[in-house]
């Protein structure tokens, strides 16, 4: 059973950088073809996805993010990570990490953390 | 605003059968059968219910079914249960290689 687990500081201030990473457990995250992935949620919202980095190191980001954002992975941590920087209070949110297939259906899912950017 | 279109709320009671509709464009739901649904009770994280249009996970129960016609995909949930009220997401993989998600549709069970 895989299993994902979200960290990091939950409250950023405007203009830094958001950092979070995922833990996985129950499955190497550089074997099987999968794409892990980090998504949010604005408080009260709907799902927006972030990006994603392939199990080949590949990375795949929301266009209209990617100016913001990397993702990584660190293969013998089994972890992936996301950085946003220049944050702003519309980056707050909850944010998601998980493990999806090419399709982007997303089949397991971290717990979630809350970040507040705020001063 | 959502690439995705849901409708915000709908409610049943308990037995009943309800239906929450996701409408997109021919560059996504009308382009692959790689939609999906998502169950999200408050305060927890979104869980897989049903991928590729209309199969469930292993686990899933099969009150749980949906469909897609041309560019508009459909939850059904059949015998309503108190335990179904939560919010409900449809996704779909789109020509731009990216997911795009619905805004979400509250389900309340009278």
């Amino acid at each position: 059973q895989v299993q994902l687990q979200e960290s990091g500081p939950g409250l950023v201030k405007p203009s830094q950088t958001l950092s979070l990473t995922c833990t996985v457990s129950g499955g190497s995250i550089n074997s099987g073809g999968y794409y892990w992935s980090w998504i949010r949620q604005h408080p009260g919202k709907g799902l927006e996805w972030i990006g994603s980095v392939y199990s080949s190191g590949s990375t795949y980001y929301n266009p209209s993010l990617k100016s913001r954002i990397t993702i990584s992975a660190d293969t013998p941590q089994n972890e992936f990570s996301l950085k946003m920087t220049s944050v702003t209070a519309a980056d707050t949110a909850v944010y998601y990490c998980g493990r999806a297939e090419y399709s982007y259906t997303v089949d397991y899912w971290g717990q979630g953390a809350l970040v507040t950017v705020s001063s | 605003q959502s690439a995705l279109t849901q409708p915000a709320s709908v409610s049943g009671s308990p037995g009943q059968s309800i239906t929450i509709s996701c409408t997109g464009t021919s560059n996504d739901i009308g382009f692959y059968n790689f939609v999906s649904w998502y169950q999200q009770h408050p305060g927890k994280a979104p869980k897989l219910i049903i991928f590729e249009v209309s199969h469930r996970p292993s686990g899933v129960s099969d009150r749980f079914s949906a469909s897609k016609s041309g560019n508009t995909a459909s939850l059904t949930i059949s015998r309503l249960q108190t335990d179904d009220e939560a919010d409900y997401f449809c996704s779909s993989y789109t020509t731009s290689s990216t997911p795009a998600f619905g805004g979400g549709t509250y389900v309340t069970v009278l």
